[in-house]
C-alpha cells in the first residue's frame, strides 16, 4: 500500500462546482503539504500544516482552503472551481519537529483535475 | 525567494549513454531532493541530498552546498529513465518551509 494516498486520482468537473481532494498517510508524519503543478513547470505550494492545529498559507493559496481532520488526513477544497485551477495536485508529508527540522518530503501519486 | 535553475531543459540520449543533470540554487539550503516524474505523472523520490554524494544503482548525486549546485548522474541509461527530473530545495532561512522546484530536465531515452 502507498504511504501517501490521494483520492480521487482523476476528476473532471464544471466551473463553479465545489471540489474536495483528499490525502491520507500512514507514515506517521506531522507535516503535510498541498502542491499544484502546471504543464511544463515545477510544483508550487498551496498550503502546509505542521500539525492538526497549525495550518499555513503557501505561495498560491487564493481560491483554495484546507482541512486537517487528523494527523493522517489533509484535504484541499476548491470552493468555486475555475478553469485556471486545472492542474495536477500533489499531497506530500515529511517528518521532523520544530521550525528548523528538515526531512525529505514524500509525495502521493497526484490528482489530475480538469475544470471545464 | 530562492531561485532554482536546472540544465539542460531537454536531453535526448541513446540507450546505454551516460548523462549529467545540473541544479543551481541561489542561496544556502538545508534540504535538497531530486525527483523523477514518470510519464504517468508520479513523482519518485530519487535522493535526499543537502550535501555530499550518494549512489543508488545506476544513479548517483552530488551536492556541493558551498558552491550552490547539485549534479545528478545517470549511467547506462534505459528507456524507463525517460521523464522529467526535478531538483527541489528548501532554503535555510527562518520561516521557510516549502520546497522550491526547478522547471525540470526532460529526458528522453531512445532505443
Amino acid at each position: 500500500d502507498a504511504d501517501v494516498t490521494q483520492t480521487p486520482r482523476n476528476r473532471i468537473t464544471k466551473t463553479g462546482k465545489r471540489i474536495m481532494l483528499e490525502c491520507s498517510q500512514t507514515k506517521g508524519h506531522d507535516r503535510m503539504y498541498w502542491y499544484r503543478q502546471d504543464p511544463g513547470l515545477g510544483l508550487r505550494l498551496i498550503y502546509y500544516s505542521f500539525d492538526v492545529k497549525d495550518i499555513n498559507k503557501g505561495e498560491i493559496s487564493d481560491g483554495y482552503s484546507v482541512s486537517r481532520q487528523a494527523q493522517a488526513k489533509f484535504s484541499l477544497s476548491l470552493e468555486s472551481a475555475i478553469p485556471n485551477q486545472t492542474a495536477l495536485y500533489f499531497c506530500a508529508t515529511s517528518g521532523g519537529q520544530g521550525p528548523y527540522s528538515n526531512q525529505p518530503q514524500h509525495f502521493g501519486d497526484g490528482t489530475r483535475l480538469s475544470i471545464l | 525567494g530562492i531561485q532554482v535553475e536546472q540544465s539542460p531543459p531537454d536531453l535526448i540520449l541513446q540507450e546505454g549513454a551516460n548523462s549529467t543533470l545540473r541544479c543551481n540554487f541561489s542561496d544556502s539550503v538545508n534540504n535538497l531532493q531530486w525527483f523523477h516524474q514518470n510519464p504517468w505523472g508520479q513523482l519518485i523520490n530519487l535522493f535526499y541530498i543537502p550535501s555530499g554524494t550518494k549512489q543508488n544503482g545506476r544513479l548517483s548525486a552530488t551536492t556541493v552546498a558551498t558552491e550552490r549546485y547539485s549534479l545528478l548522474y545517470i549511467s547506462s541509461s534505459q528507456t524507463t529513465d525517460s521523464g522529467v527530473y526535478f531538483c527541489a530545495v528548501q532554503d535555510s532561512g527562518a520561516g521557510s518551509y516549502q520546497l522550491t522546484f526547478g522547471k525540470g530536465t526532460k529526458l528522453s531515452v531512445i532505443p
